[in-house]
């Protein structure tokens, strides 16, 4: 579905520690993922994408899971940074489809 | 190399007013859409547009239309302002409009309407 809610859910975690994203996507029918970095006052910036024929795709200390079963996905951040602290949308999308269906977003804080 | 480029920054307008908003996609990239950001909320998918035709189309009303140019720029007018029309607009584009093409998004335009 479309994404709702008013309520950003949110993570904080200790500088250095990994960090675990989820996102639930909605439609069995989608079959590329990507993930999003949204600073404050900023549009969203591209972290990783994967396809449904992966499970695992990682990238430079980021790691995005994917599992079809349960239509669950979900952003692994290693090591985190004070410069991770921001809004992460995961986004799914169709190969013939035009446009890109957002989470719901969930606000990553650092504790130094 | 640079990014998407989106114009004004920030508009203030009243209500009733019309908007237009411009987009200056990635080099290269022939494709453009137009996305909603309400605060606190995800991008909603408002156009897309893939050499000068409309591709796609969310559920906005009629009050929203866009169009894009031979150079691959794009603008996005809304007419009637409504206090919800206030919002974060965001143009993303890629080389190619579906398929497994990465969007890359701009730095949104931040209208109010009062």
């Amino acid at each position: 579905g479309e994404s709702v809610g008013l309520h950003l859910p949110t993570l904080s975690v200790q500088e250095g520690d990994n960090s675990i994203i989820n996102c639930a996507y909605s439609n069995s029918a989608s079959d590329y993922f990507i993930w999003y970095k949204q600073e404050s006052g900023k549009g969203p910036q591209f972290i990783i994408d994967i396809r449904s024929n992966m499970d695992k795709r990682q990238g430079q200390r980021v790691t995005v899971l994917l599992n079809k079963t349960v239509k669950h996905l979900s952003l692994q951040i290693a090591a985190t940074q004070p410069g991770d602290s921001a809004v992460y949308f995961c986004a799914e999308t169709a190969k013939l489809a035009q446009k890109l269906v957002f989470g719901q977003g969930t606000r990553l804080t650092i504790n130094p | 190399d640079a990014g998407v480029t989106q114009s004004p920054t920030h508009l203030i307008k009243t209500r009733g007013q019309q908007v237009t908003l411009r987009c200056s996609p990635i080099s290269g990239h022939k494709s453009v859409s137009w996305y909603q950001q309400v605060l606190g909320q995800g991008p909603q998918f408002i156009f897309q547009y893939y050499e000068k035709e409309e591709r796609g189309r969310g559920n906005f009303p009629d009050r929203f239309s866009a169009r894009q140019f031979p150079n691959y720029s794009s603008e996005l007018n809304v007419n009637a302002l409504l206090l919800g029309d206030s919002a974060l607009y965001l143009c993303a584009s890629s080389s190619t409009p579906g398929g497994y093409e990465t969007q890359y998004f701009g730095p949104g335009t931040r209208l109010l309407v009062l």
